[in-house]
């Protein structure tokens, strides 16, 4: 079935370091592919997203580019803040389907 | 917009007795919603995937006598944790997918069960 690895935490970084949180995905044809974020107490949101191959979902300065040769949607910021510290899933949808497979989660903890 | 609350936030009961978490959109009416289990440190998994006004389609290996969920309208779903036992506490989260939407599913906060 359908699978998503994603990089194990927990990360630790300076502010204003750059970040990679890799994600790699196993799915049948062309499945949409996601990354939540779920900040200290609050339920998930979703970050960025990305529906077909070689497309990039952008926000808040984090960006992801849907790589089918590499089966991969790793997530990247330049500079990260404080304020950027979360739980960040990786996810995806099979084609034609609703329903998200997650991958195990990464913890962020940024420091000043 | 597209704003999911759960009630409770948090719930703490006896072994045996039955627990219900309240999924609604607040602003949009969702056609289907999910429920997912999350474990300490473990990512969300996928208990039951519910549509209004039909049964839940259940994922493999959960008991759909002990999670009861119904789907009676387009703004509501409900879980209900029957005879819960401690190994029930977990978090649970609901999702909900925009009636005519495609694929965005937007989150509650989630709600804390802890059987004593």
């Amino acid at each position: 079935g359908d699978s998503v690895t994603q990089m194990e935490g927990p990360v630790t970084l300076s502010e204003e370091a750059c970040l990679t949180i890799n994600c790699t995905y196993t799915a049948t044809g062309y499945p949409s592919l996601f990354w939540y974020v779920q900040y200290p107490g609050e339920g998930l949101q979703l970050l960025l997203k990305a529906t077909k191959a070689d497309d990039k979902g952008s926000n808040k300065g984090f960006e992801a580019t849907y790589r089918k040769e590499t089966t991969s949607f790793h997530l990247e910021k330049g500079s990260v803040q404080v304020s950027d510290s979360a739980v960040y899933f990786c996810a995806l949808s099979g084609a034609g389907a609703q329903k998200l497979v997650f991958g195990q989660g990464t913890r962020l903890t940024i420091n000043p | 917009g597209a704003v999911v609350s759960q009630h409770p936030s948090r719930v703490i009961c006896k072994s045996g007795t039955s627990v219900k978490i309240e999924c609604r959109s607040l602003d949009f009416q969702a056609t289907t919603m999910f429920w997912y289990r999350q474990f300490p440190k473990k990512s969300l998994m996928l208990m039951a995937t519910s549509n209004e006004g039909s049964k839940a389609t259940y994922e493999q290996g959960v008991e759909k006598d002990k999670f009861l969920i119904n789907h009676a309208s387009l703004t509501l779903s409900t879980l209900t944790v029957t005879s819960a036992h401690p190994e029930d506490s977990s978090f649970y989260i609901c999702s909900a997918n925009r009636a005519g939407g495609r694929e965005t599913q937007y989150f509650g906060p989630g709600t804390r069960l802890l059987v004593l």
